[in-house]
């Protein structure tokens, strides 16, 4: 089975602080996404990687930036945290390809920020 | 842009009953389409996977649809129970990358 996993089920951090989320997959999986999903604004794509050390924006990706130096990691880094990135954040992988680029999700983590 | 339609919001039913949850997307270039189960404060658990080649995938009392050209995908349970209750969410898979773009889910809830 794959497993996706992520440093931290719960975060609670003050405003203005550097925060790293760390997702670490165990199956040899080229991509890798950051997502956050809100209330009412569903799952939105933060960045993704879709191989070591590239990376490319998503959606919304004001405010965050990643990292991706081993197949196996990747990291969200929020550099200033702030009370509007209070959220729940998903990491995910999938193989890269014609495949059937079937996405496998982490728990999640759960970041407030006051 | 591509959006992607789930309807109902939310939805009660008793224990026993089939139900279906719609999907809607608004570009038929897609590659596949993803369903999801969602507890409360988890993470997604991939429930199906259909390529934009087939037209239908089962898997225990699960069964999803795809009509690719009306931009439509439907997941029917049969024989619903209470461990069903949690949200469910499609996605469709567009471009390179394997870039999802979800539905902001329907929330099942099975009573006995």
């Amino acid at each position: 089975d794959v497993k996706v996993t992520q440093s931290s089920r719960y975060l609670v951090k003050r405003t203005g602080e550097k925060v790293f989320l760390e997702c670490v997959q165990d199956m040899d999986h080229e991509n890798m996404f950051w997502y956050r999903q809100d209330p009412g604004l569903g799952l939105r794509l933060i960045y993704f990687s879709y191989d070591v050390k590239m990376k490319e924006k998503g959606d919304i990706p004001e405010g965050y930036s990643v990292s991706r130096e081993k197949k196996e990691r990747f990291s969200l880094i929020l550099e200033s945290a702030s009370t509007n990135q209070t959220s729940m954040y998903l990491c995910a992988s999938s193989l890269s390809g014609t495949g059937s680029g079937e996405q496998y999700f982490g728990p999640g983590t759960r970041l407030t920020v006051t | 842009k591509q959006e992607v339609t789930q309807i109902p919001a939310a939805l009660s039913v008793p224990e026993g009953e089939n139900l279906v949850l719609n999907c809607s997307f608004t570009d038929s270039a897609i590659y596949n389409l993803q369903w999801f189960r969602q507890d409360p404060g988890k993470g997604l658990t991939s429930l199906l996977l259909i390529q934009s080649s087939q037209r239908e995938q089962t898997s225990g009392r699960l069964n999803a649809s795809l009509d690719k050209s009306s931009g439509r995908s439907t997941l029917y349970i049969a024989a619903s129970q209470p461990g069903d209750s949690a949200t469910y969410l499609c996605a469709v898979r567009i471009g390179g990358y394997n870039k999802l773009i979800f539905g902001a889910g329907t929330r099942l809830a099975v009573h006995p």
